[in-house]
């Protein structure tokens, strides 16, 4: 089983709909990351979260919103998906100072 | 205004030779560097790291050289073996606070040739 699971892997939808991408993790990390990446373009951070009641804006965190839902959960919302939000998306975990971990990703298409 | 930088989108090694993957960076905080390696359909996954205190580390195959002064990282992969075939990045972070935020390359896309 993977250490930090991604749902779905691959979504297509709708410009204006709501979208949320779930990441669980059963590394025990308190780390949590959500990043994007586009065509020759490197991830970007997008938010992260320390602990269940942190919460901190990445690089890139306009059109996104995040939940912590508890130490091993942290979800990603596309409140009106916009066409130029289509990416591959990744969540990540690690302890301080530690290499992060990742996902496998999810692709997703907004028409 | 990117602050990591592979200016090699590409590289192609025959299997056994040296690979070396290059990264230059702007951010002078920046105090820690990683190399992650992608599969297609996978997540990044952590290869090796180097602290802005050493100028090499080394880990089986896998060598990374810093040069402060040129503000310039490389990965030496030797020998090279077809499994290497992936999509490399360089990703740097810098001591703001405790928050270690990566900041990433675009990938070199490295495919070892048997």
């Amino acid at each position: 089983d993977a250490d930090v699971t991604q749902t779905p892997r691959n979504r297509i939808t709708k410009t204006g709909k709501r979208i949320m991408l779930e990441c669980s993790q059963t590394k025990g990390h308190d780390r949590m990351y959500w990043y994007r990446q586009d065509p020759g373009l490197g991830l970007r951070l997008i938010y992260y979260s320390f602990d269940v009641k942190d919460i901190n804006k990445g690089e890139i965190s306009d059109g996104y919103s995040v939940s912590r839902q508890a130490q091993a959960k942290f979800s990603l919302s596309l409140e009106s998906a916009i066409p130029n939000q289509t990416a591959l998306y990744f969540c990540a975990t690690s302890d301080p100072n530690q290499p992060q971990h990742f996902g496998d990703g999810t692709r997703l298409s907004i028409l | 205004d990117q602050q990591v930088k592979q200016n090699s989108p590409s590289l192609s090694v025959q299997e056994g030779r040296i690979s070396i993957l290059n990264c230059d960076y702007t951010n002078s905080m920046f105090d820690y560097f990683l190399w992650y390696k992608k599969y297609p359909a996978e997540g990044p996954t952590f290869l090796i790291s180097i602290s802005s205190i050493k100028d090499k580390n080394e880990d089986g195959r896998f060598t990374v050289f810093l040069n402060k002064s040129a503000k310039h990282l490389s990965l030496h992969i030797v020998p090279s073996q077809p499994g290497d075939s992936a999509v490399y990045f360089c990703a740097a972070s810098g001591a703001a606070g405790s928050a270690r935020q990566l900041t990433f390359g675009s990938g070199t896309q490295l495919t070892v040739l048997p």
